[in-house]
């Protein structure tokens, strides 16, 4: 079936440290994915995309790698801030002629002051 | 340019009654999705609507139905609610189907 699955549902890190949170995807028809932060009772906030025709996207503090032989996706941020505390969802989209969004269970990053 | 708002931000309602949420896109985005997201869980897709026509379904009954107006808002209607319809219904729109996709705050549904 389909599925996007997230490694670790909790991630700790000290602040200013590099955070590297995984996700591994299913489908290998797969071209298009995102990574969303979701704060407590807010909507998800894109952070970052990548197309299948890339392996790595970089943006302001944040990298996305992808790796299509592994179907592998992770998102690195680099000098961690309280404020990046909350859960981290990747999404995949799968359905070819749909912007259908299949997300995985998320990740929750905890920074320690 | 305003983001993608929705409305209302709470509601409550009875096993049996039905909902009407609304989305207002982001301004220029013509494609609307529509989200369900159970506590602790990720999103799950209900559908999208792509310049007024529906553009792909998940796995939600048919008491789940949707509308997107010519100003590309849209709304989901849940009839026969459900004690399981209690979540948190997130809208989100794009430029197009098939580019980045934005949230709004989403409405949070209580059906006791």
């Amino acid at each position: 079936g389909e599925s996007v699955g997230l490694h670790l549902p909790t991630l700790s890190v000290q602040e200013g440290d590099n955070s590297i949170i995984n996700c591994a995807y299913s489908n290998s028809a797969s071209d298009y994915f995102i990574w969303y932060k979701q704060e407590s009772g807010k909507g998800p906030q894109f952070i970052i995309d990548i197309r299948s025709n890339m392996d790595k996207r970089q943006g302001q503090r944040v990298t996305v790698l992808l790796n299509k032989t592994v179907k592998h996706l992770s998102l690195q941020i680099a000098a961690t801030q309280p404020g990046d505390s909350a859960v981290y969802f990747c999404a995949e989209n799968s359905s070819g002629n749909t912007g259908k969004l299949i997300f995985g269970q998320g990740t929750t990053l905890q920074v320690k002051p | 340019e305003t983001g993608v708002t929705q409305s209302p931000t709470h509601l409550i309602k009875t096993r049996g009654q039905q909902v009407t949420l609304r989305c207002s896109s982001q301004s220029g985005h013509n494609t609307v999705s529509w989200y369900q997201q159970a506590l602790g869980q990720g999103p799950q897709f209900i559908f999208q609507y792509y310049r007024e026509e529906e553009n792909g379904r998940g796995n939600f009954p048919p008491r789940f139905s949707g509308l997107q107006f010519p100003n590309y808002s849209s709304e989901l209607n849940v009839n026969a609610l459900e004690l399981d319809d209690s979540a948190l219904y997130l809208c989100a729109s794009s430029l197009i189907w098939y580019t980045e996709a934005f949230f709004g705050q989403g409405t949070r549904l209580t059906v006791v």
